[in-house]
């Protein structure tokens, strides 16, 4: 079956660019999508095709997929981005085990 | 608004049956692809089925194949999972959730209803 590997945590400061990483076998044949999972609550769609962004998402949050790995990147990173992130391999549906992104 | 609540969790015996509704208003079940996702405690998010616009197609994840049954009901936009045969590797929070229209992420989740498969 499909895996994704993703990094545990990242951590990153304030006002700062934070980056988690994806890797798959040829996810950059694939579609990419990133989740947003704060304590208690639902997961949020922050990224989906690769690069695109629902609305109401800010522009801080970009995303990018090539090769083996797709990045999501957060820049000017703020205390309300500290979540879990989760990638998705969108034609097998299969999640990354996420990211513990900590902003310190 | 757009929004999905799901109910039908609970605490049941391994071997045992549950079936979980999810409700759907502000758009309708069947002009989307539907999915549940679950997350066992501690976990990350795992897929486990999904149910094409038309309802021809479903598909689940292989440990749930033969156990697990997704079906909709159009009239009452709501969209159920059977789940029979459980097993304690089944506990997770399930998450009904909408599929993008134009497909490549799911853009729509509900708040989660928590199923326990323990004696």
């Amino acid at each position: 079956s499909y895996e994704l590997t993703q990094p545990p945590s990242v951590s990153v400061s304030p006002g700062q660019t934070a980056s988690i990483t994806c890797s798959g076998d040829k996810l950059g044949d694939k579609y990419a999508s990133w989740y947003r999972q704060k304590p208690g609550q639902s997961p949020v769609l922050v990224i989906y095709q690769d690069t695109k962004r629902p609305s109401g998402i800010p522009e801080r949050f970009s995303g990018s997929n090539s090769g083996k790995t797709a990045t999501l990147t957060i820049s000017g990173t703020q205390a309300m981005d500290e979540a879990d992130y989760y990638c998705q391999a969108w034609d097998s549906k299969v999640f990354g085990g996420g990211t513990k992104l900590t902003v310190l | 608004e757009v929004q999905l609540v799901e109910s039908g969790g609970g605490l049941v015996q391994p071997g045992g049956s549950l079936r979980l509704s999810c409700a759907a208003s502000g758009f309708t079940v069947s002009s989307n692809w539907m999915s549940w996702v679950r997350q066992a405690p501690g976990e990350g998010l795992a897929w486990v089925a999904n149910i094409k616009p038309d309802g021809s197609e479903k598909y689940y994840v292989d440990s749930v194949k033969g156990r697990f049954t997704l079906s909709r009901d159009n009239a009452k936009n709501s969209l159920y999972l059977q789940m029979n045969s459980l097993r304690a590797e089944d506990t997770a929070v399930y998450y009904c959730v909408r599929e993008k229209t134009s497909g490549g992420g799911m853009d729509v989740w509900g708040q989660g209803t928590t199923v326990t498969v323990s004696s």
